[in-house]
């Protein structure tokens, strides 16, 4: 069974910082893993998408790196903002069964003005 | 573009009466559909998910069902609900298999 951990669970850092935010997971036979953003009260929006074939997958300030074989991805937001204030989730779809999404309980950040 | 749409975005109901959460999406055609869960402290969970019209698959064994009306129309039911059913119901769709998924803005569910 997939598991799914994130780490730190928060994170509060001043603005401007660089910050790496933490994902690790159990089964390394993976399909794809995907990094949401959630504010509060409200859905989730979908940051990157890196597939099992892939290292790494960049979009603005946002990089994901992904290590099959260790298990482990990480999001580096660099010169964090107050609007990056969120929770980032961590999803993890395995191969061989469909539809199978295991997601992280999350690292809420808030980044401080 | 496409979007989602949930409705409602909050609910409060009393134990032991029926549900039903709608979600649609606009702009593609034959996506695949999803209901998710997610309760206080706890990860996302899988509820249902469907891959055409009448096509629905269960992950969990649930007070709830679901049902796919029309190709992007997603129904989450229950005939009694229990107060373990409380959280927040999210719906998602995507293209096909290992793309993307986009979600909902979610419905949250209170018991009482």
């Amino acid at each position: 069974k997939q598991e799914v951990t994130q780490i730190p669970a928060a994170l509060s850092v001043p603005e401007g910082e660089n910050l790496v935010l933490n994902c690790s997971f159990t089964d390394s036979a993976i399909y794809n893993l995907q990094w949401f953003r959630q504010d509060p009260g409200k859905g989730l929006t979908s940051l990157l998408l890196i597939q099992s074939s892939q290292r790494e997958q960049t979009s603005g300030r946002l990089n994901a790196s992904l290590d099959k074989s260790s298990g482990r991805s990480t999001l580096y937001i660099a010169a964090s903002q107050p609007g990056d204030s969120a929770t980032y989730l961590c999803a993890v779809m395995n191969s061989g069964g469909y539809q199978k999404v295991t997601f992280g309980i999350g690292t809420k950040l808030q980044v401080i003005p | 573009s496409q979007t989602i749409h949930q409705w409602p975005a909050t609910l409060v109901q009393p134990v032991g009466s029926p549900l039903s959460l709608e979600c649609t999406v606009e702009g593609t055609s034959n996506p695949n559909l999803y209901w998710y869960r997610q309760a206080a402290g706890r990860g996302l969970q899988l509820l249902f998910y469907s891959v055409g019209i009448g096509q629905i698959s269960s992950e969990v064994p649930q007070n709830l069902s679901a049902s796919r009306p029309q190709d992007r129309q997603f129904i989450l039911s229950s005939k009694k609900l229990l107060l373990s059913d409380s959280g927040f119901y999210l719906c998602a769709w995507s293209v096909r298999q290992g793309q993307p998924q986009h979600f909902g803005d979610g419905t949250r569910l209170s018991i009482l």
